[in-house]
């Protein structure tokens, strides 16, 4: 089946430092890639997506590429604010299968010290 | 305002009762989810359904039901069949097409059942 991985959490930075969360992902067909944020206590919003090899998906200073050699979907900053502290899920979907449903990875938890 | 809403925001029941999570759309999508998402993990889905009067099994679908009489509306039922009830659950739609667009999300109820 499909399945995403994220790096290991908690991640902590301080503000104005670079940020790479990693993801990698399987997938039986050819997916679409995406990023969700997740602010305490809110729903997930969407951040960045990417539907084909070697597209970037970019929004709010954060970047992420679509590599498909190497199954991976590693979202980017340059440098971090501390509004920026949530949870990031990296998500993948197939189209037209399974009702084109979103498999989630488990999270990293991004705290930014001022 | 286009959107997802969810209601009520927290939901407190006794163990052995049914509850209803209501999840309502005025973004004309199609297709719409639900998600039960624990403490430090991703996101796994219940239910979805694709149109009207049709719904599918996800991968956590015991002790839950459904139901999509209009396009607008698809309710999920947490029944006393459940084992451990007590989640984030959200709601999220998305517009039926050839390609794989992004699910939007609703912010979310937050059950609780002693």
């Amino acid at each position: 089946g499909d399945s995403v991985t994220q790096m290991e959490g908690p991640v902590t930075l301080s503000e104005e430092a670079f940020l790479t969360i990693n993801c990698t992902y399987t997938a039986t067909g050819y997916p679409s890639l995406f990023w969700y944020v997740q602010y305490p206590g809110e729903g997930l919003q969407l951040l960045l997506k990417a539907t084909k090899a070697d597209d970037k998906g970019s929004n709010k200073g954060f970047e992420a590429t679509y590599r498909k050699e190497t199954t991976s979907f590693h979202l980017e900053k340059g440098s971090v604010q501390v509004s920026d502290s949530a949870v990031y899920f990296c998500a993948l979907s197939v189209p037209q299968t399974s009702g084109s449903r979103l498999t989630f990875g488990e999270g990293t938890q991004l705290t930014v010290n001022p | 305002d286009g959107g997802i809403t969810q209601s009520p925001k927290y939901l407190f029941r006794k163990e052995g009762q049914n509850v209803t999570l209501s999840c309502e759309q005025n973004l004309n999508h199609d297709a719409m989810y639900w998600y039960r998402q624990d403490p430090g993990q991703g996101l796994r889905l219940i239910y979805y359904s694709q149109i009207v009067n049709d719904f599918q099994k996800g991968d956590i679908a015991e002790g839950y039901s459904v139901s999509r009489e209009k396009k607008e509306s698809f309710p999920l039922t947490v029944t006393s069949a459940q084992k451990n009830p007590t989640a984030f659950y959200l709601c999220a739609s998305r517009q039926n097409g050839r390609y794989s667009y992004e699910q939007y999300f609703g912010p979310g109820t937050r059950l609780t059942v002693t």
